[in-house]
């Protein structure tokens, strides 16, 4: 069965620099989460997406930003990046908004130095 | 805001024991769904089980089983014939339902669990 696909998976950034990550969903699913997990930590909420609209926020930087496009794929975009960017960052995808389930995909490892 | 709680930071189970690990959550909503994640060493996160609240009966997925208390808002994974294949973090999470948005996880700050030999 199809997942969802994260790529980059690795990530190797400098400090100040700008990183984009993209996720693409199980096909027919048109909701997609991000979290991120920095080390030792649970994962944190960053946004969702439900029919290429911001449907929730959570404590997502102001110096990151995202979109749904139209084929349902999301991109997260993160600017001026930080030592403390560095993290998992996850994309989840469901087949709609209130569904029960969302479906992790193997997540981007970004390192900032 | 909700908010879940793991207390346990680790636990240890011999291969072929039973463990129980404990989760509880503080929510005032009355609708809401609970889930157990599995985060092997690889960090991909794995859901284990998942539970209505509506429903009263405790979900069980093989080896794995979960106790549901809605008044004492605990939610406890047990793990019945561990196997070394069971070792991760281990992941309470909490989500609201029926909200009209595509509302997030909110998860526990995990129990790492180690199966001996």
């Amino acid at each position: 069965a199809a997942g969802v696909i994260q790529s980059p998976r690795h990530l190797i950034k400098e400090k100040r620099e700008t990183a984009t990550l993209k996720c693409y969903p199980i096909p027919r699913h048109d909701t997609v989460y991000w979290y991120q997990q920095g080390p030792g930590q649970d994962p944190q909420f960053l946004i969702s997406f439900y029919e290429k609209m911001q449907s929730d926020k959570g404590s997502i930087p102001d110096r990151f930003s995202a979109q749904q496009f139209s084929d349902y794929h999301s991109e997260l975009n993160m600017s001026s990046l930080e030592l403390g960017d560095s993290a998992l960052y996850f994309c989840a995808s469901s087949l709609t908004y209130d569904s029960r389930e969302q479906f992790f995909g193997p997540g981007t490892r970004l390192t900032v130095l | 805001a909700q908010t879940v709680t793991q207390s346990q930071p680790e636990m240890s189970v011999q291969e072929a024991e039973t463990v129980t690990l404990s989760c509880t959550y503080d929510t005032s909503e009355s609708d809401y769904y609970l889930f157990w994640y599995k985060q092997p060493p690889s960090r991909q996160m794995i859901l284990v089980i998942r539970q209505e609240a509506y429903k009263q009966q405790n979900a069980t997925e093989n080896r794995f089983s979960v106790n549901f208390q809605k008044a004492a808002k605990s939610f406890s994974l047990k793990i019945s014939d561990s196997q070394l294949g069971d070792a991760a973090m281990y992941f309470c999470a909490y989500r609201s339902q029926n909200t009209g948005t595509a509302s997030k996880l909110t998860f526990g700050t995990g129990t790492r669990l180690q199966v001996t030999l």
